[in-house]
C-alpha cells in the first residue's frame, strides 16, 4: 500500500505566490490532517477533516485553506506566501480519531523567499 | 488547550547506554501516542497507551503511562545508533492529535 502520498517533496516560492500541496491516502481513512513542523520543533496542526465535505481549523490556520471533496484527497492551499510559511508540511490520516495511530506522509519542504 | 511538555529537549548518549524521556501535562490524557521521526521522514507510530499505569514493551523500548494519566515515559535499554531520531508524544482529544515539542535523541557509535 502507498499509505499517505504528498507532492511535491520540495518547493521554493516567492513572496506573494500561491500553491497547493497535495495529499492522497489509499487506506479509506475518514480523518485527515495537515501539520507544519519548523526546524527542531514539534508539529502544529493547521487544518483537519473528519470526512468528505467537512473541515475545521487547527492551531495555526491563518494563511492556509483546505478542501475535502473526496475521502482520498485533502489538498492544502497557500495564498500569498510569506517567509513565515517556510516549513516542512506533513499530511496524516487516521481511520478513527483518538486511540488509533496516525499515518504520516513523508512531507513537503517549502521555502518562501 | 492542553499543553504537552517533553523533556529533555536534546539528549546525546553513547551506544549501549540507557535513557528515559518524559511527556507531562497538567491535565488528564484520554490516551497518549509515542512517535519516532527520522530526518527527512514523517513520524511513525511506536505505541498508544490508554489505561493509567499501563506498561507496553517494544523490543528495547518500554513505555509507561502514569497512574493518573497525566504523564508518560519512554525508556530505551542499550541504545543503538538506529534509535537516533526525534521522539514525539501526542495527545488525542476528539478529532485532533496535539504534539509535544519532542526529544531529539542522538546515539553515538
Amino acid at each position: 500500500n502507498a499509505g499517505v502520498t504528498q507532492t511535491p517533496k520540495f518547493r521554493i516560492l516567492k513572496i506573494g505566490q500561491s500553491m497547493t500541496l497535495q495529499c492522497t491516502q489509499d487506506m479509506n481513512h475518514n480523518y485527515m490532517y495537515w501539520y507544519r513542523q519548523d526546524p527542531g520543533m514539534g508539529l502544529k496542526l493547521i487544518y483537519y477533516s473528519v470526512g468528505a465535505g467537512i473541515t475545521d481549523k487547527g492551531e495555526v490556520p491563518n494563511g492556509y485553506n483546505v478542501s475535502r471533496s473526496t475521502t482520498e484527497d485533502f489538498p492544502l492551499r497557500l495564498e500569498l506566501a510569506a517567509p513565515s510559511q517556510t516549513s516542512v508540511y506533513f499530511c496524516a490520516s487516521s481511520y478513527v480519531a483518538g486511540t488509533n495511530g496516525y499515518t504520516f506522509g513523508s512531507g513537503t519542504r517549502l521555502t518562501v523567499v | 488547550t492542553q499543553l504537552l511538555e517533553q523533556s529533555p529537549q536534546f539528549l546525546s548518549i553513547q551506544e549501549g547506554e540507557n535513557l528515559t524521556v518524559y511527556c507531562n501535562s497538567s491535565s488528564v490524557f484520554s490516551s497518549l501516542q509515542w512517535y519516532r521521526q527520522e530526518p527527512g521522514e514523517g513520524p511513525v507510530l511506536l505505541v498508544t497507551v490508554v489505561t493509567g499505569g499501563e506498561v507496553k514493551k517494544l523490543k528495547r523500548l518500554t513505555f509507561q503511562f502514569g497512574d493518573a494519566r497525566k504523564d508518560s515515559s519512554l525508556h530505551i535499554t542499550a541504545a543503538q545508533p538506529g534509535d537516533t531520531g526525534l521522539y514525539l508524544c501526542g495527545w488525542g482529544s476528539g478529532s485532533r492529535l496535539t504534539f509535544g515539542e519532542g526529544t531529539q535523541l542522538t546515539v553515538n557509535p
